[in-house]
This record gives structure tokens, C-alpha cells and sequence, in this order.
């Protein structure tokens, strides 16, 4: 099994549906993170969860909602999403918070919002 | 400003010859400087870190900073078709320990 699992690989939902995102890791690693990564921008990081709590939110609008029920799993939950919301959203995890340059990533869900 | 600023590309380089990869940089008070490579399709992968000015070097690849000139460079050396991704340069913003992304330069080596 890879270090970062993510699914789906690709998603396709409308504006009104409700969908998630989910991120497994095998690293044994207690810090993971949601990035958003669109097209020739940066890397965006949205949400970090050091040993299950939320310790970052980077002013991310409520449609995202995470859940981390444990220091292996983080969820990702969509609902009313809109169309600038398509975009690469990528998991990854570090030892802690503390090492987080170090960061392993899964493979990414491709969303498009139609 | 942007916090880390790279050239998006594409930059061709033919194979065998070395591909420059440039990063700036705007906060003085960075320490920690990573490359990251990404191919298309797939997941960022940590490939090199520098702490220090100067130059680290790990196989093919080279690593090069200047605190003062707020730079960091990555070379590649003898490229290979398989070097063809999108390197990103990111940097820990230190106090803040925020790890900040460029956009990404897309290299594409021509056999």
C-alpha cells in the first residue's frame, strides 16, 4: 500500500450535490493536510489536523468541511460547490505539524464542478 | 509580492545539457528551502532541501542558495526525458511554520 491514499482519483459533481473526498495514510504520521492545487497558481494549503484537531483553517469557505476522525484518515466533505472550485485537491501528511516541510502527498483527487 | 516567485514555463532543454530551475523569495527571515517535483498527473515528491547558502548537490541534482539575493536554484545536470515534470519551490516561513508553494516551473526535456 502507497504512503498517501487518496479517492476518488476524479470526481464530477454538480453545484447542488453533496459529495467527499477521503485520505488515508500508512506513514504512521500524526500531522495530515488538505492543499488545493488550480492551475497556474500555487499551492493552497486549506486545512491542518495535528493528532485529529483542526489546528489551521486558512479562511476556507464553509462549502469545505474536513473530518478527521483519526491520525490515519482525513475526509474532505463538498456540498453546494461552485465551478471555481474545480481543481486538484491534494492530501498529505508529516510527522507533526512541526516537520511539515516534509510533507508526503497522496495522488491527488481531479474535482470538476459543472 | 508574491511570497515565492517562479517562472511558470515551459523551459525546454535538450537531453544531456543542464536544466536551471530559479526561485525568489520574499521573506528575509526564511531558513528552510525545498524543491519538489511534480510529473503530470501525479502527486508532488520532496526532492531536495537547503538550510544553508551556498551549494548541495545529490546525484544530478544541485541545489543553490543565496539568503542575501533572496534566491534558490535547482540544476539538473545530464538531463534525461525522464526529468520532464513541474518543480515546485516552497519555503517554511519561519515563526508562522507555513510552508509556501511557487506556481511551479514546467520542464520539458527533448530527446
Amino acid at each position: 500500500e502507497t504512503g498517501v491514499t487518496q479517492t476518488p482519483r476524479h470526481l464530477v459533481m454538480g453545484m447542488t450535490n453533496k459529495k467527499s473526498l477521503k485520505c488515508e495514510q500508512h506513514l504512521g504520521h500524526n500531522a495530515m493536510y488538505w492543499y488545493k492545487q488550480s492551475a497556474k497558481k500555487p499551492l493552497e494549503l486549506m486545512f491542518v489536523y495535528n493528532f485529529k484537531e483542526q489546528t489551521e483553517n486558512n479562511s476556507v469557505p464553509s462549502r469545505f468541511s474536513p473530518e478527521c476522525p483519526n491520525s490515519s484518515h482525513l475526509f474532505l466533505h463538498l456540498h453546494t460547490l461552485q465551478p471555481e472550485d474545480s481543481a486538484l485537491y491534494l492530501c498529505a501528511s508529516s510527522q507533526d505539524q512541526s516537520s511539515r516541510e516534509k510533507l508526503f502527498f497522496g495522488s491527488g483527487t481531479q474535482l470538476s464542478v459543472l | 509580492q508574491k511570497e515565492v516567485e517562479q517562472n511558470s514555463g515551459p523551459l525546454s532543454v535538450p537531453e544531456g545539457a543542464i536544466a536551471s530551475l530559479n526561485c525568489t523569495y520574499s521573506d528575509r527571515g526564511s531558513q528552510s528551502f525545498f524543491w519538489y517535483r511534480q510529473y503530470s498527473g501525479k502527486s508532488p515528491e520532496l526532492i531536495m532541501s537547503i538550510y544553508s547558502n551556498g551549494d548541495k548537490e545529490d546525484g544530478r541534482f544541485t541545489a543553490q542558495l543565496n539568503k542575501a539575493s533572496q534566491y534558490v536554484s535547482l540544476l539538473i545536470r545530464d538531463s534525461q526525458p525522464s526529468d520532464s515534470a513541474t518543480y515546485l519551490c516552497a519555503l517554511l516561513i519561519q515563526g508562522a511554520q507555513k510552508l509556501v508553494f511557487g506556481q511551479g516551473t514546467r520542464l520539458t526535456i527533448n530527446p
